[in-house]
């Protein structure tokens, strides 16, 4: 089946500093890819739909100066955390998707970001 | 706009026992059904979905779910769970037509007790 994979699995960073998270399809070429927060105990929130070679499209109450994204080729996608703080801990996941009406997101593994 | 109802949080059930994780979806347009399993600290993997055609579905680790147009659900079941079913379970909805995008349930926590 699809895989997806994220770089990195977890990190640590200090507050005010940048942290870029990365999402890769690797068997297939992902026209669309999506970013989710998912804070413990709950359900996945979709932040941003992002498709190759265009700006991202951001959810409603999703800061796009802080959550930068990054859709260059048609298999990577970056999220970029800036000036991260204590509140931006979470588990980020990506997911993929080939064209096409009723293909299936593929979803990569999760980063947990925890901001001291 | 779409939303998902997942109506129990917590569904603690025994070793071998039949379960059923409810799911309930409002839309204004059609749309496809998913469920996807969250292992702790994973990512999630799907577990079956429905496009059209027949309303059961089969999907893996003996998973079946039926979608109820009428009552507009997609309730999961499994008629024997094993300890390695104990996962965070979503179901999700996508519109038909335009857009790709994910709307998830708030998750059910199904716990099975040896």
């Amino acid at each position: 089946g699809a895989v997806v994979s994220q770089h990195p699995s977890w990190v640590i960073c200090k507050s005010g500093t940048s942290v870029k998270i990365e999402c890769r399809s690797l068997d297939f070429q992902a026209t669309t890819m999506f970013w989710y927060r998912q804070f413990p105990k709950q359900s996945l929130m979709l932040m941003a739909t992002s498709n190759e070679g265009s700006k991202a499209t951001y959810e409603q109450g999703v800061e796009k100066d802080k959550f930068l994204i990054n859709h260059a080729s048609l298999t990577l996608s970056t999220l970029t955390v800036t000036s991260a703080h204590p509140e931006d801990s979470s588990f980020y996941i990506c997911s993929a998707s080939t064209s096409g009406p009723t293909d299936t997101q593929y979803f990569g593994p999760g980063t947990r970001l925890t901001v001291l | 706009a779409q939303s998902v109802t997942q109506l129990d949080s917590q569904v603690p059930v025994f070793e071998e026992a039949p379960v059923e994780l409810r799911c309930n979806y409002s839309s204004s347009v059609s749309v496809y059904l998913f469920w996807y399993v969250q292992y702790p600290n994973q990512g999630l993997q799907l577990l079956l979905k429905y496009l059209s055609g027949s309303t059961l579905v089969k999907g893996i680790n003996g998973f079946e779910a039926e979608f109820n147009k009428s009552q507009t659900s997609f309730h999961l079941r499994k008629p024997s769970v094993h300890i390695s079913d104990t996962a965070e379970y979503f179901c999700a909805v996508r519109r038909r037509g335009t857009g790709n995008q994910f709307y998830f349930g708030t998750g059910t926590s199904l716990t099975v007790i040896p």
